[in-house]
Formats: C-alpha cells, sequence, structure tokens
C-alpha cells in the first residue's frame, strides 16, 4: 500500500465547475499535510497548508480529517489556468522527508 | 528574493558515469532536499541535509550521496550511472528550526542517461 494515495485522474471539468479532489495516507504519525501543484515539466509549487480545522484560501479549500487519516481538496469557479497536476503531500515529523501522492491531473477546458 | 536554483538545467550521461547536481536554498534556508521524479512516478524522497549533516536518507543505493557546504549549498552525486536514474532532480530548501516549515522547489536537473 501506498503511503500517500490519490484519486486516480485525469479530471476534465468546464470552466466555473467545482472539483474535488480526495488523499488518504497511511502513517498515523504525520505531522504536516499540503497541497503542491506541479505545471508540465515544472517544479512542484505549495498551493496551501492543511490544517486540522480546514483552511480556505480564495477558491481553493482544504480538509483534514485526522481519525479518517484523510485530506481533501476543493477548487470551485475552476479557472482554465488551475489546469496541473495537484499533488497531495505527507511530512513526517521524524525525518524531514516530505512523502508524495502521485498527483491527480486536473485539465479545465473552456 | 531568488528562488531555489539549479544547476544544470540538463545533463547527459553514458551508463557508469557519474553525475553531480547543484543546488543553492533560498537565502536565510539552512535544510536542503533532494527528490527524484523518474517518468510515471511520483516524487521520491532522496536525502535531507541542515547544518552541513545528513539527517535522513530515501530508499536508494549508496551511489546516490551527496554533501552540503557551508554556505548551506548542495550537492548530489550520483555513481556508476544506471538507464533508471534518467529523471528529474529536484532540489528543495526549507527554514531552519521546525521539521513542519514548508519545502520550497528549485526547477530541477533532468538528467538522461544513455
Amino acid at each position: 500500500r501506498k503511503e500517500v494515495e490519490q484519486d486516480p485522474g485525469p479530471f476534465n471539468v468546464p470552466e466555473g465547475a467545482t472539483v474535488a479532489f480526495n488523499c488518504t495516507y497511511s502513517n498515523s504519525a504525520s505531522q504536516s499535510f499540503f497541497w503542491y501543484r506541479q505545471d508540465c515539466r515544472k517544479e512542484p509549487k505549495l498551493l496551501m497548508s492543511v490544517y486540522s480545522s480546514g483552511n480556505e484560501d480564495g477558491r481553493f479549500t482544504a480538509q483534514l480529517n485526522r481519525a479518517s487519516q484523510y485530506i481533501s481538496l476543493l477548487i470551485r469557479d475552476s479557472k482554465l489556468s488551475d489546469s496541473a497536476t495537484y499533488l497531495c503531500v505527507v511530512l513526517y515529523n521524524q525525518g524531514g522527508k516530505l512523502i508524495f501522492g502521485q498527483g491527480t491531473e486536473l485539465s479545465v477546458k473552456p | 528574493e531568488a528562488g531555489v536554483t539549479q544547476s544544470p538545467t540538463h545533463l547527459i550521461k553514458t551508463r557508469g558515469q557519474q553525475a553531480t547536481l547543484r543546488c543553492s536554498p533560498i537565502s536565510g534556508h539552512t535544510s536542503v532536499y533532494w527528490y527524484q521524479q523518474a517518468l510515471g512516478l511520483g516524487l521520491q524522497f532522496l536525502l535531507w541535509y541542515d547544518e552541513g549533516e545528513e539527517r535522513n536518507r530515501g530508499n536508494f543505493p549508496p551511489r546516490f550521496s551527496g554533501r552540503q557546504f557551508p554556505n548551506y549549498s548542495s550537492e548530489l552525486n550520483v555513481n556508476a550511472l544506471e538507464l533508471e536514474d534518467s529523471a528529474l532532480y529536484l532540489c528543495a530548501s526549507s527554514l531552519p528550526g521546525k521539521l513542519q516549515e514548508t519545502q520550497y522547489f528549485g526547477p530541477g536537473t533532468r538528467l538522461l542517461v544513455l
């Protein structure tokens, strides 16, 4: 079983749609959680951290459920520029390494 | 403020050769991390350096090694290159102190082994 698992993609949605990505992690000792975005052949860029209370940044909302070891990302009013691969990322407190999910590809169409 | 920089951007080697990849962290960041992203695979953690010391390494053979210099820049060395080492190698850096600090990535070095 992979340490971080994400919804398989790709997600093809029209502009303006709401799309949700899900992610589960296997290690209950995980301490920090993030969503990164990676455009084709570019480096990952931090989209947002994920907090236990849930957090929102504009059109993006992230949720964390520690009991279920589940993370989600909701994108409202999708834009063409949201097309990218979204990576669910977990940081273990011991070791400093980020554990990445395989990523979910999003394609927003006009 | 300059981000994480990496060099070279592209590197072509043949099997058995050695490759050296370089990374300069964001100013003020003391931790440097190396990741490998092979085609069709997710990012895999390679190494973590902090204050010049190797703090952790991923499940990679010993021919993957590196070091961190007093100015916090870092090198990743891959010896006895194999075809499957072809990948995008990403360096990230973070602030000192808390392990929960966000990691910021450089643009990567694309290594092709022929």
